[in-house]
């Protein structure tokens, strides 16, 4: 069955930092795999998105992810956090077929300390 | 800009009441969906829509219904609330022939006492 794993419910970095979160999915297929952020109090907003293709992709504010096939990852980072990054962060894989739906992670929130 | 706007935005109802909740989406996107966010689980799909007149089963169906009576509008309803619906319940929109994203809404807290 499809599903996404987020390993890490919470990352603390220090502003300035290089960042790294964390994703594998398990899907049979080729895989339309997404990172959204979601602020404080608001709802999903699209970070980046990945179709087959070049396998690192750039998305906004900064970060990016890498997709591998091999190891069945889509892990997103950032060269250097900001305080407004402090979000929680859902990597999501879509099915292809029927629903359409997304399938999402559990999510890591990201604290930032100064 | 896509759009999804949600209403109420903040809900308290009572344990066996009707609670309703709405989404309105300006983006013509055929595909409609709900979700809802509990911690340690992300977000989970109770219904979905492929247009007006049409509903789904998601994941998690049980004590939802849902309506899509146009393009733009999708309703989720608890006919019979109950305190293990207390959550934080997300509209999305999508053409999955097109740009292939989801575009959320800014979520609906229900707390069902």
């Amino acid at each position: 069955a499809q599903s996404v794993t987020q390993p890490d419910a919470r990352v603390t970095v220090s502003e300035g930092a290089s960042l790294q979160l964390r994703c594998k999915y398990s899907y049979f297929g080729t895989p339309y795999l997404f990172w959204y952020v979601q602020y404080p109090r608001q709802g999903l907003q699209l970070l980046l998105k990945y179709y087959p293709g070049d396998p690192v992709v750039q998305g906004v504010n900064g970060f990016e992810a890498e997709f591998s096939k091999s190891n069945s990852s889509f892990h997103l980072r950032k060269a250097s956090v900001h305080w407004s990054d402090w979000a929680v962060y859902f990597c999501a894989v879509r099915l292809s077929s029927g629903s359409w739906q997304l399938i999402f992670g559990s999510g890591t929130q990201l604290t930032v300390m100064p | 800009e896509a759009a999804v706007t949600q209403s109420p935005r903040n809900k308290v109802a009572v344990t066996g009441g009707k609670v309703t909740l709405s989404c309105n989406q300006t983006n013509n996107h055929n595909n409609m969906y709900w979700y809802r966010q509990d911690t340690g689980h992300g977000l989970r799909l109770i219904h979905y829509s492929y247009g007006a007149g049409s509903t789904e089963k998601g994941d998690i169906p049980d004590g939802y219904k849902a309506s899509r009576p146009s393009q733009e509008n999708f309703s989720l309803i608890l006919e019979l609330a109950t305190p293990s619906q207390t959550s934080v319940y997300f509209c999305a929109s999508g053409d999955p022939l097109g740009g292939r994203e989801q575009y959320f809404g800014p979520g609906t807290r229900l707390t069902v006492l």
